[in-house]
């Protein structure tokens, strides 16, 4: 079973600052998500990486194969940025598999 | 389209009585997930489906527990008989290819 491991657990910061999320794993993979949950409890997926770099927006998402990592940076952070942000792995086999998530970084953006 | 719909939005019940949680997927979604959110556990699997047959139940936690797909449209999933540590939220998600789409979630209390 892959273990995904984030840190911080916990992040508070100022609003403008720039923002660094990093997510591990333990087992080869064929999808990584970085998911977005509201405190109201909605989730909303941001990302779906396999290699390289995304971006949305002020969003951010980088992914190492090898070493097995992913980070999601939030450039200019704003207060609705606050949420908890989830990194998710889908491990190696094929087909549209169940997830496998990390505990969450809680985000707090004071303004 | 109107996303992803659960119902009951909130469910509080007493120990020892059944408890469905009903799914509607996104039309044209072949699979369907069925998660659960503890402050404990975080984000688990419990089962998914893949063109209405279930494909891996084995994040299923007791016999109590049960899911059914009678057809593309509606999912259940049903804990009886419930208990005190069966509280949580059940979120249910379909996909049609990586990207996975979640619904507001059933947030069940078990008294």
């Amino acid at each position: 079973k892959n273990e995904v491991e984030q840190s911080p657990q916990n992040l508070t910061a100022q609003e403008g600052e720039f923002i660094t999320i990093n997510c591990s794993y333990s087992v080869g993979i064929s999808a990584l998500h970085w998911l977005q949950q509201h405190p109201g409890g909605g989730i909303v997926s941001l990302f779906m990486l396999s290699s390289g770099k995304k971006k949305h927006g002020r969003l951010i998402a980088t992914i190492n194969i090898q070493e097995k990592h992913s980070s999601l940076h939030i450039t200019a952070s704003h207060p609705r940025d606050s949420a908890v942000y989830i990194c998710a792995v889908r491990s190696s086999g094929g087909g549209a598999d169940g997830l496998t998530f990390g505990k969450g970084t809680h985000l707090i953006i004071q303004p | 389209d109107a996303g992803v719909i659960q119902s009951p939005r909130h469910e509080v019940t007493e120990m020892g009585q059944e408890v469905t949680l009903r799914c509607k997927p996104i039309s044209g979604h072949d699979y369907l997930f069925w998660y659960r959110q503890t402050m404990m556990r975080g984000l688990e699997l419990l089962i998914y489906f893949n063109n209405n047959v279930p494909i891996d139940d084995s994040g299923m936690p007791e016999d109590r527990f049960s899911a059914k797909m009678p057809n593309a449209s509606f999912s259940t999933l049903k804990i009886q008989p419930s208990e005190p540590r069966d509280s949580a939220v059940y979120f249910c998600a379909s996909s049609q290819g990586q990207t996975q789409y979640f619904g507001p979630g059933t947030r069940l209390l078990v008294l």
